[in-house]
């Protein structure tokens, strides 16, 4: 079975600065990936995803994520943060020829102060 | 805005209560599915329809049962629970259930077992 590894639980950072996010997957096979966020009494809302070709993808809001694949990761990025952007984010993945079992992982809670 | 709309927001039911949760879609979605998401946690997959059938069934206890009576409805039963099986319970679609097919969530019913 596939899991999803986010480091980071608990993100500070202040307006403007740069984010990174990190995911790490473990599963033998391809996989799709995703970025999801749940902003504040929100549902989850999809940020960006990656099925395959160019291994850097853009989303929406400025954010983007970029898969090594030699490294099982799909960080996610974005060069300047607002406060807008406070909210839970979670990697997941799903495994490629099976069902759409989405698997996520722990979530970062990334708050952004002015 | 979800096109994913759930009924109701907010339930209080006790242990001897029976229930249920309601979600609609209108995107021609033939996948939909049910998650629970505890506090600060990431969501976990319940059940999986597709094409009105049920595809799968991660274990879930038989005190919750899902039914969907078309494409795009789905309900999800609740009798006996226990103060534990509170939660936000998120409903999904996605065109079918094949990897890689995008998951729209609906904004959750939260439910509170006393």
């Amino acid at each position: 079975a596939q899991s999803v590894s986010q480091h980071n639980h608990h993100v500070i950072l202040s307006e403007a600065a740069s984010l990174e996010l990190g995911c790490n997957y473990s599963y033998g096979g391809t996989v799709n990936l995703f970025w999801y966020v749940q902003y504040p009494g929100q549902h989850l809302q999809l940020l960006l995803k990656y099925f395959s070709g160019d291994p850097l993808v853009k989303g929406i809001k400025g954010f983007e994520a970029e898969f090594i694949k030699s490294k099982f990761s799909f960080n996610l990025r974005k060069p300047s943060v607002q406060w807008s952007d406070t909210a839970e984010y979670f990697c997941a993945v799903n495994p490629t020829g099976g069902g759409n079992k989405l698997t996520f992982g722990t979530g970062t809670q990334l708050k952004v102060e002015l | 805005d979800t096109e994913v709309t759930q009924t109701p927001k907010h339930l209080v039911m006790g242990m001897t209560n029976k229930k249920s949760l309601k979600c609609e879609q209108h995107m021609g979605h033939r996948a939909m599915y049910w998650y629970k998401q505890k506090a600060k946690k990431p969501p976990e997959l319940m059940f999986v329809y597709s094409y009105e059938k049920l595809s799968i069934n991660e274990s879930v206890p038989s005190r919750f049962s899902p039914e969907c009576p078309n494409s795009s409805l789905l309900n999800l039963h609740l009798h006996a629970l226990q103060p534990e099986d509170s939660a936000l319970y998120l409903c999904a679609s996605s065109h079918p259930a094949a990897s890689g097919n995008t998951i729209y969530f609906g904004e959750g019913s939260w439910l509170t077992v006393v």
